[in-house]
Order: C-alpha cells, then structure tokens, then sequence
C-alpha cells in the first residue's frame, strides 16, 4: 500500500465553482501534513500546511481526520490560474527527514 | 530572489554518457535532498544529506550518485544513464532540527529542477 493515495482526477471544472479532494495517508503516526500545488513541468511548491483544527487561506481550505488518516482540500470560487497538479504530502516526526508524497490531483478550471 | 538553484535546466545526454546535474542553495538548510519525478508520477526520493551525512534510499540504484561539498552546493552524478533515467530531477532543502527527542523539519522548498533526456 502507498504512503499517500490521491485521487488522480482530472477534476474539470468551470470558473467559479468549488472544487474538493482527499488524500489519505497509512501511517498514523504521521504528523505534519502539506498542500503542494505543481504545475506543468515546474517545481512542487507549497500551498499550505493542514493544521489539526483546519485552515483556510484565502479561497483554500484544508481539513484533517486523523481518525480515518486522510487531509481534503477546497478550493472556492475557482480561478483559471487554478489549474494544476494539488500533491498531498505527509511527514512522521521519526528519525528521518523524509516526506511522502502524493501522485498530485490534477485539477482543470475552464472559462 | 531564486532560494534554490538548479543547473542545468535541460540537460540531454547519451545513453552510458556520465551526467552531474548540480544544486545550491541560499537558504543556509541543513538538509538537501534529491527527488527523481516521472510524468504524472510523485517525486521519488533518491537520496539526502543532514549536513554531511548521506542517507540513501534504499530502492536507489548504485548509478546514483550524490556529493555535497559544502553546506550550500549538492551534486547529482548519474554514471552511466539510460533510457529509463529519463525524468526530472527537483533538488529541495529544509531546516531540520531537533526537539524533545524528535527531529522536526520545517518546509521544503524545491528548485526549479532540472529535466534530463537521455538519446
């Protein structure tokens, strides 16, 4: 079983509308939890870390359960520079310094 | 200001053609890593140094190789590529410390990456 499991979409949506999707992870140790948002042919860049209460950052919410151990992300009046690969990537405070990535949801908003 | 610098950004190589792709890094992090991402794939970890030390990933094949001379510079050397090494290769850095008998990282931040063909 992967680490990190992703829904690989595409989800295509149109301008405006709210999109949502899940990541769930297998070791419930895992501790520190990540929105990577990657476009074409770029770097993975940071969207937002998930706290254990939730958080939103602008039109960005992030959730955690770590009862059923999976992170969501929403995403609210989609713009069209919204249109990338969303990675779910999860940390466990151990003896490493490593995290586990998600394949990436690809996420398409059309005018 | 770039924070994490790859070069090259394209690199096309022979297949069997000894390949180094390089990193560095102004953020003074204490730990670099080395990710190989394929198409629609996430990053694979190749590879990463806590300061000076090396710490290879398990499933990393012996064709890679990695040296950090310095706390700011890190090298991916790939001895004999083949067509399978084809991919992008994202060099990233973060701040790890330790704390209450835990090591804690804070944020990764990538570079650019470099994407590697191999004829």
């Amino acid at each position: 079983r992967k680490e990190v499991e992703q829904d690989p979409g595409p989800f295509n949506v149109p301008e405006g509308a709210t999109v949502a999707f899940n990541c769930t992870y297998s070791n419930s140790a895992s501790q520190s939890f990540f929105w990577y948002r990657q476009d074409c042919r770029k770097e993975p860049k940071l969207l937002m870390s998930v706290y254990s209460s939730g958080n939103e950052d602008g039109r960005f919410t992030a959730q955690l359960n770590r009862a059923s151990q999976y992170i969501s992300l929403l995403i609210r009046d989609s713009k069209l520079s919204d249109s990338a690969t969303y990675l779910c990537v999860v940390n466990s405070y151990s003896n490493d310094y490593k995290l586990s990535f998600g394949a990436g949801t690809t996420v398409t908003v059309r005018a | 200001d770039a924070m994490v610098i790859q070069n090259p950004r394209y690199q096309v190589t022979q297949f069997g053609k000894p390949v180094t792709l390089s990193c560095s890094q102004t953020l003074n992090h204490n730990v670099m890593y080395w990710y190989q991402q394929k198409s629609s794939q996430a990053p694979k970890l190749l590879f990463h140094y806590y300061d000076k030390d090396f710490n290879n990933e398990a499933d990393t094949p012996d064709n890679f190789q990695s040296r950090r001379p310095n706390t700011s510079f890190c090298f991916l050397d790939i001895r004999s590529p083949g067509l399978g090494d084809a991919a992008m290769y994202l060099c990233a850095t973060s701040f790890s410390f330790l704390a209450s008998g835990a090591n804690y990282q804070e944020t990764q931040y990538f570079g650019p990456g470099t994407r590697l063909l191999v004829l």
